[in-house]
This record gives structure tokens, sequence and C-alpha cells, in this order.
């Protein structure tokens, strides 16, 4: 089955870059009938979609308004995995992140697959 | 202050039937796109329950079900188990948001 495992550090300094990585097993980050999503959860703003990454004969990328400008993620199909990088941190992106499969069936799509998720803290 | 509107809690007694609404706008619920339902057990991530507004995943015990009008949907328990204690949030995509996926703010089902 599809198992998407999440790796990276879970401090950064504010003002850096936040970057974790979401490696794929089972599927393909080129799959034409996916997308790979990054999620994250605070108590102060609950579950929050970031972006996503999604192959339809070339790339596509759809950010959120809320951090658009500061987002990037990125597949690398020759490690079948997916990033997120999230620039000038500050304290408000403190928060337990999660990246995601979005599957689709009966032309619709929805987050079928998880990761366990990324406990990140923005603190000097 | 999420997109979607959910109320923060609902309880039950086992073997009871409880809802859940999820109230959104024009924009999102109301223009058509599909509504998907999640379970969240503490210290995990969230796990698919419903999607496109009424369908079950395999594995998903048949007592979940899920229902959509207009601009609101509504997640119905029914026979409460002592293990659907979780928090449960709806999803969907919202059209002022350049189609950017939105949540509720999850509702807490305690079983009594």
């Amino acid at each position: 089955q599809v198992q998407l495992q999440q790796s990276g550090p879970g401090l950064v300094k504010p003002s850096q870059t936040l970057s974790l990585t979401c490696f794929i097993s089972g599927d393909s980050v080129s799959n034409k009938s996916a997308a790979w999503n990054w999620i994250r959860q605070s108590p102060s703003r609950g579950l929050e979609w970031l972006g996503r990454a999604y192959y339809r004969s070339k790339w596509y990328n759809d950010y959120a308004v809320s951090v658009k400008g500061r987002i990037t993620i990125n597949p690398d199909t020759s490690k079948n995995q997916f990033s997120l990088q999230l620039n000038s941190v500050t304290a408000e992106d403190t928060a337990v992140y999660f990246c995601g499969r979005e599957a689709t069936k009966l032309g619709s799509y929805y987050m079928d697959v998880w990761g366990k998720g990324t406990t990140v803290s923005v603190s000097s | 202050q999420s997109v979607l509107t959910q109320p923060p809690s609902v309880s039950g007694a086992p073997g009871q039937r409880v809802t859940i609404s999820c109230t959104g706008k024009n924009s999102n619920v109301g223009a058509g796109y599909d509504v998907h339902w999640f379970q969240q057990l503490p210290g995990s991530a969230p796990k698919l329950l419903i999607y496109a507004n009424t369908n079950r995943p395999s594995g998903v015990p048949d007592r979940f079900s899920a229902s959509k009008s207009g601009t609101s949907a509504s997640l119905a328990i029914s026979g409460l188990h002592p293990e659907d204690e979780a928090i449960y949030y709806c999803q969907s995509y919202d059209n002022t948001l350049s189609g950017d996926i939105v949540f509720g703010g999850g509702t807490k089902v305690t079983v009594l």
C-alpha cells in the first residue's frame, strides 16, 4: 500500500527556512492521477492546506494564498519524494506538518494517504 | 477562524446516533465542490472517512454516513462505539481562494 515517510528538523530559527521531505513508497511522484500536498496543523490555525505539486505531462504547483511567496514544493523524481520549503519563518509557522497524497475517484480529488506528521517549532 | 463551520463538540452514549454539521458558503460547499470527512485520533494524522460527499473508502464501517445539500454537509455516526471518540473534520475547496483546500475547525465527538 502507499506510505509517506516524512523527515526534517523539528526546530527552525526565526527568519530561516523550514525544509521537510516526504518519501513515497507504493506510488510514484510522477503519477498523473495524484497530487502531493503539504498541510499543517496548529491550535491557533487548525488544519491549514499549504500547497501541492503534481505532474500532468509537466509539473505544476498550487499554493495557498496565506503562504504564497514564501513556499516552494518540489518533486524529486530520482528519489521518489517531494519537499517543502517555507522561507522567513516566524513563531506563527510553529505547527505539525503533514504530507498527503490526493488521489482521484468518481471525478473527485481527496487526501487518502497522510504522513505521520512532523512537529516543527520556530524558536531562537 | 476556519472557512467551514463545525460545532466544537457533540456527544452521545454508546449505540446512539450523532450528527456533525459542516456549514460553508456559496464560494465553497455551495459552489458544488465536493466535501470530504476525516477522523483524527490523538497524536495521529487525519484519516479519510468519507470522500466525494457520501462515499466510504474500503475498511470504513458503514455506521459512518454523510450527505451534502446546498451550502452544508453533515456526517452521521449511527451506533456509536467507544473507539469513535475522536475529532472529525470536513474539507472542501473555495473559489475565492483560487481553489484552495479549506477545512472545518473540527468537532470533538465524546462517547459518554
